[in-house]
């Protein structure tokens, strides 16, 4: 059974662009949630996905956006990049909410 | 107040030994609560998950919530060089079906030492 695919594996971006991660979840889930991981954060929350629907959001700026389609696959935007943005981001995908399987994240360096 | 607090450890037991990890939270509706671990350089995977106060028993995991002193610990029993990791508790904000999150706590460092 394949896990959660998250690519690309590595990201370096200049400050002001913007990216776009990508996850496919595990076939059948179809709650899909996004979490920022730093040394000095942890891991937060971003959003989650249910059928193409943003149930939940986190606390952060709307540059951060994301969206689910129809196959369940999600992707994740974050605009004008800002040197914090720098970090692992995490995809993970649920058959019961919030019993995550986490895919093995995007490295995101803002240069 | 962080909403989900955690000692950062490192916490260091010889194997074989019970090592004990605590957590606790701010949020009196909270109402699921999952530890999981994180080998370093690696993602988190779900060790436990508990919704009624008590214990919950899963092969050398134990996991205890207590909903009126906003506490939650997770005991390996038998512990092994290989539960080298950070565990990580998180508990749940509001509803999963609509405005709800999944806050964490920074992790405790497990060290098991041969």
């Amino acid at each position: 059974k394949a896990g959660v695919t998250q690519t690309p594996r590595y990201l370096i971006k200049t400050r002001g662009q913007q990216v776009t991660l990508s996850c496919s979840p595990i076939s059948g889930h179809r709650s899909v949630s996004w979490y920022q991981q730093t040394p000095g954060q942890g891991l937060q929350f971003l959003f989650e996905y249910f059928s193409e629907t943003q149930r939940n959001k986190g606390n952060f700026p709307g540059r951060f956006s994301g969206r689910q389609f129809s196959n369940s696959r999600s992707e994740m935007n974050v605009s004008t990049l800002e040197l914090g943005d720098s970090a692992l981001y995490l995809c993970a995908s649920s058959l019961e909410v919030w019993c995550h399987t986490f895919g093995s994240g995007t490295r995101l360096t803002v240069v | 107040q962080k909403e989900v607090e955690q000692n950062s450890g490192p916490l260091s037991v010889p194997e074989g030994a019970i090592a004990s990890l605590n957590c606790t939270y701010s949020d009196r509706v909270s109402q699921s609560f999952f530890w999981y671990r994180q080998y370093s350089g690696k993602s988190p995977e779900l060790i436990m998950s508990i919704y009624s106060n008590g214990d919950k028993e899963d092969g050398r995991f134990t996991a205890q919530l207590n909903k009126a002193s906003q506490y939650v610990s997770l005991l390996i029993r038998d512990s092994q060089p290989s539960d080298s990791a950070t565990y990580l508790c998180a508990v749940t904000h509001g509803s999963g079906n609509q405005g709800g999150k999944l806050i964490f706590g920074q992790g405790t460092e497990l060290s098991v030492k041969p």
